[in-house]
């Protein structure tokens, strides 16, 4: 059983920046890629971005391009999700997950909420 | 961008029920297409991908179909834990997107 822990809920001032990690095997870490996916309430799902741990290189939604950092620590196998510029809206539940080699997110996290309130 | 259009946004069902749910495409996603059930509190869970492929672990009752922008879910005979809001995603582009979910509920 695949399992991705991820760091506790944060509660944000506006401006503000955030940190999640995401701990797993480093079996999964070394051979699949990993996703950032948030759910705002009553919102629908929004990829973020994916990094492939071994490779390194991030590729990021459009969305939120400048303000999102997705970083891998392999000694500890480890993915992290920064996203800086915090607003009110930037409240949602994160959540990391294994990218399936046959589509899809196969493995998820479970979830971090990020409160931003001032 | 590729919109994905869930329908219904919601529905009740008995348990023993045939549930069918929609998924339409903007564009064609040639079966690039998985399927998530979310319960409250919970993470999603892969369902199906490919359109219909049923992932590991998932109950035969669970199908897909489709093909290039409508795609259907069906739960042949709804039991208890299947009440739940259920997505449908593309990955046919690297911008992956989702579906806005349908809450099957007990009716």
């Amino acid at each position: 059983q695949v399992q991705l822990v991820q760091s506790g809920a944060e509660v944000k001032n506006p401006g503000s920046s955030v940190k999640v990690s995401c701990k797993t095997s480093g079996d999964m870490f070394n051979n699949y890629a990993m996703a950032w996916v948030r759910q705002a309430p009553g919102q629908v799902l929004e990829l973020m971005g994916r990094l492939v741990p071994i490779v390194g290189v991030p590729n990021y939604a459009q969305k939120f391009q400048y303000r999102v950092t997705i970083t891998a620590d392999k000694s500890t196998s480890t993915a992290y999700m920064e996203l800086s510029g915090l607003q009110f809206e930037d409240t949602a539940v994160y959540y990391c997950g294994r990218v399936a080699r046959s589509g899809g997110i196969d493995s998820w996290g479970q979830g971090t909420l990020v409160t931003v309130s001032s | 961008d590729i919109q994905m259009t869930q329908s219904p946004s919601s529905l009740s069902a008995s348990i023993g029920d045939r549930v069918t749910i929609t998924c339409r495409a903007s564009l064609d996603i040639s079966n690039s297409l998985a399927w998530y059930q979310q319960s409250p509190g919970k993470a999603p869970k892969l369902l199906l991908y490919g359109a219909s492929r049923l992932a590991s672990g998932v109950p035969s009752r669970f199908s897909g179909a489709g093909s290039g922008t409508d795609y259907t879910l069906t739960i042949s005979s709804l039991q208890p834990e299947d009440f739940a809001t259920y997505f449908c995603q593309q990955y046919f582009t690297s911008l992956w997107t989702f579906g806005q979910g349908t809450n099957v509920e007990i009716k």
